[in-house]
């Protein structure tokens, strides 16, 4: 298995313009998160999904922030107009329900985006 | 830009040195608790977990005590190795939600 795949891998973007992280979880997990991770505020939840449905959104910071899963295998995450302070690593993880240790969460490697 | 930010707590040990890593957790109902270990460059890796009805649980090298009464727990690593370099979350959770709650952090450094 590949793991929870995450693109880009780096992401460099001038302040006002769209960024869209994408994600493919493990195949047969069934929720997905995306946390947001700075030296500031540490590793926080923004949003996660069940069977594609989005359950609790209220880490997302502000209407800029919107996350979709459209089927099973990708997610989305959009920040419209992005600002200097969304810099941050942004992390995927995808969870099986029936998994051991931890709650069976797998993360991603991360977006790092840094906004200027 | 961001502005600058918190220096994470280090600890630095010599290879093969044990190492312990602390935590100490906010809420007294959680009873639920998970290591992960963050390399460079990398998401955070699930380590080992402990419930609130134990004290202790041992993995390969790697020990969690927990202290319900003052709501610390620990990690230690024995025989400590470089390839033990990396930041160590703990997380909380109480029962149920299965979403744990991340500490900030500590940067463990490993020297040859």
């Amino acid at each position: 298995d590949a793991g929870v795949i995450q693109s880009p891998r780096h992401e460099v973007t001038e302040m006002g313009q769209e960024v869209t992280l994408r994600c493919k979880p493990i195949s047969g997990h069934d929720y997905l998160f995306w946390y947001r991770q700075t030296m500031m505020r540490g590793l926080e939840l923004l949003i996660y999904f069940n069977n594609n449905v989005p359950i609790d959104d209220s880490g997302m910071p502000e209407d800029r922030f919107s996350a979709k899963m459209p089927n099973a295998s990708f997610s989305t995450l959009k920040i419209q107009p992005s600002e200097p302070r969304d810099s941050a690593v942004y992390f995927c993880a995808s969870r099986d329900t029936n998994g051991q240790g931890g709650y069976g969460y797998t993360f991603g490697s991360g977006t790092r985006l840094t906004v200027v | 830009g961001e502005s600058v930010g918190l220096h994470l707590p280090t600890l630095s040990v010599q290879e093969g040195d044990n190492s312990i890593i602390n935590c100490a957790y906010s809420n007294s109902a959680s009873d639920y608790f998970i290591w992960y270990k963050q390399e460079s460059g990398k998401g955070p890796q699930f380590i080992i977990d402990i419930r609130s009805n134990m004290d202790k649980r041992q993995g390969q090298r790697v020990t969690v005590l927990l202290n319900k009464t003052v709501k610390h727990l620990s990690l230690q690593i024995a025989a400590t190795q470089p390839g033990d370099s990396a930041v160590y979350f703990c997380a909380e959770n109480k029962g149920g939600s299965y979403i744990p709650t991340f500490g900030r952090g500590t940067s463990l450094i490993v020297h040859p």
